[in-house]
């Protein structure tokens, strides 16, 4: 089993859309959680950390699940220039350095 | 502005050459990390380093060197050892602290290397 698995689509969708995008990890002693988003060819950029309460930024929500071990992210509204690849991203801490494990990415297209 | 930067961005080698990427960041980071990502993979770990004149193995170390000379700098060289070494590489740089912000990582552009 992967330790971060997510869809990989694409998810095309109408823009004004809601999608939402889950992912599952394995390891249970994980313990921060992001989303990133990575435009093609670029290099990934922080989109929101995942709080256990569960987080918001404007048309962007993300939940984490620890019992099931999963995290979510939800976008409302959708932009075309929301069309990108959204990576999860796992954290587990070591003892002495943390170790970031990446999913392989859910791609979203945005359509008119 | 601070920021994390690479160079360059596009890089031709050809097979047997050893090949030096750049890093650095004036973001004031402790912690600086190499990645490589290829098509369809997640991103995978080569190398990090927590402080100045310390770096560890990542999950593919085989093939690449690093060194942490300065705080601001941690360049990469891929040698001729690598065997797949054609791929899209990130450098990434974090703070260190109990701050669950702290485990949060910036990417700098990143530079692809083709070799042939």
């Amino acid at each position: 089993r992967k330790e971060v698995e997510q869809d990989p689509g694409p998810f095309n969708v109408p823009e004004g859309a809601t999608v939402a995008f889950n992912c599952t990890y394995s390891n249970s002693a994980s313990q921060s959680f992001f989303w990133y988003r990575q435009d093609c060819r670029k290099e990934p950029k922080l989109l929101m950390s995942v709080y256990s309460s569960g987080n918001e930024d404007g048309r962007f929500t993300a939940q984490l699940n620890r019992a099931s071990q999963y995290i979510s992210l939800l976008i409302r509204d959708s932009k075309l220039s929301d069309s990108a690849t959204y990576l999860c991203v796992v954290t587990l801490f070591t003892g002495t350095a943390s170790k970031l494990t990446f999913g392989t990415g859910t791609r979203l297209q945005v359509t008119l | 502005d601070g920021g994390i930067t690479q160079s360059p961005k596009y890089l031709f080698r050809k097979e047997g050459q050893n090949v030096t990427l750049s890093c650095e960041q004036n973001l004031n980071h402790d912690a600086m990390y190499w990645y490589r990502q290829d098509p369809g993979q997640g991103l995978r770990l080569i190398y990090y380093s927590q402080i100045v004149n310390d770096f560890q193995k990542g999950d593919i170390a085989e093939g690449y060197s690093v060194s942490r000379e300065k705080k601001e700098s941690f360049p990469l060289t891929v040698t001729s050892a690598q065997k797949n070494p054609t791929a899209f590489y990130l450098c990434a740089s974090r703070i260190r602290g109990d701050d669950p912000r702290a485990y949060e990582q910036y990417f700098g552009p990143g530079t692809r290397l083709t070799v042939t």
